[in-house]
């Protein structure tokens, strides 16, 4: 199977700008996570999506939003970016095995802010 | 909430030393444990995982870690170490589906 893959690799943007960043899942899960890594505050939850529903939410201010298609393909959007967000954004794809949830993590979006 | 504490930022050893990672964590119900590795420029990648049964579980590249319910503890452990398993360490806790909490990371230099 092929992995979880994430588009873009890099992005670059300015303050105030906003982005979309993308996450395909592995085939036939049905779970989509996002993580924000930073070398300050570790990895971090933002949100899951499961059937096109935001199942669980982290703590991070409503700019930043996401969304899952009915192919499990999920997008993740920040609005008016600010140079905090600067980060390393992470999608896992999940499937609950006989004994619990296991998650596939993608190689991220690296996103700097000017 | 779950919260998960390593131990040691950083861990500086020479090659063929034991390592063990400590891992705490804070959650009152069951929950499933995990360790991750991220390598210099690569994804994460899991290492092992518990979910219930034999507290001593292994998992790839040698590696280790037990499971001690009374200490909220879920600890890293290998043998003998080699120059490539330098990388950061990730300890994480699932209770709720798709959500896992991290702790900080620990990164591990080995010397040849």
């Amino acid at each position: 199977k092929a992995g979880v893959t994430q588009t873009p690799r890099y992005l670059i943007k300015t303050r105030g700008q906003q982005v979309t960043l993308s996450c395909s899942p592995i085939s036939g899960h049905r779970s989509v996570s996002w993580y924000q890594q930073t070398p300050g505050q570790g990895l971090q939850f933002l949100f899951e999506y499961f059937s096109e529903t935001q199942r669980n939410k982290g703590n991070f201010p409503g700019r930043f939003s996401g969304r899952q298609f009915s192919n499990s393909r999920s997008e993740m959007n920040v609005s008016t970016l600010e140079l905090g967000d600067s980060a390393l954004y992470l999608c896992a794809s999940s499937f609950l095995s006989g004994r619990g949830y296991e998650q596939f993590f993608g190689p991220g979006t690296r996103l700097t802010v000017l | 909430a779950q919260s998960v504490s390593q131990h040691n930022h950083h861990v500086i050893l020479s090659e063929a030393a034991s390592l063990e990672l400590g891992c705490n964590y804070s959650y009152g119900g069951t929950v499933n444990l995990f360790w991750y590795v991220q390598y210099p420029g690569q994804h994460l990648q899991l290492l092992l995982k518990y979910f219930s049964g034999d507290p001593l579980v292994k998992g790839i590249k040698g590696f280790e870690a037990e499971f001690i319910k009374s200490k909220f503890s879920f600890n890293l452990r290998k043998p003998s170490v080699q120059w490539s398993d330098t990388a950061e360490y990730f300890c994480a806790v699932n209770a709720n589906a798709g959500k896992s909490t991290f702790g900080d990371g620990t990164t591990l230099t080995v010397k040849p």
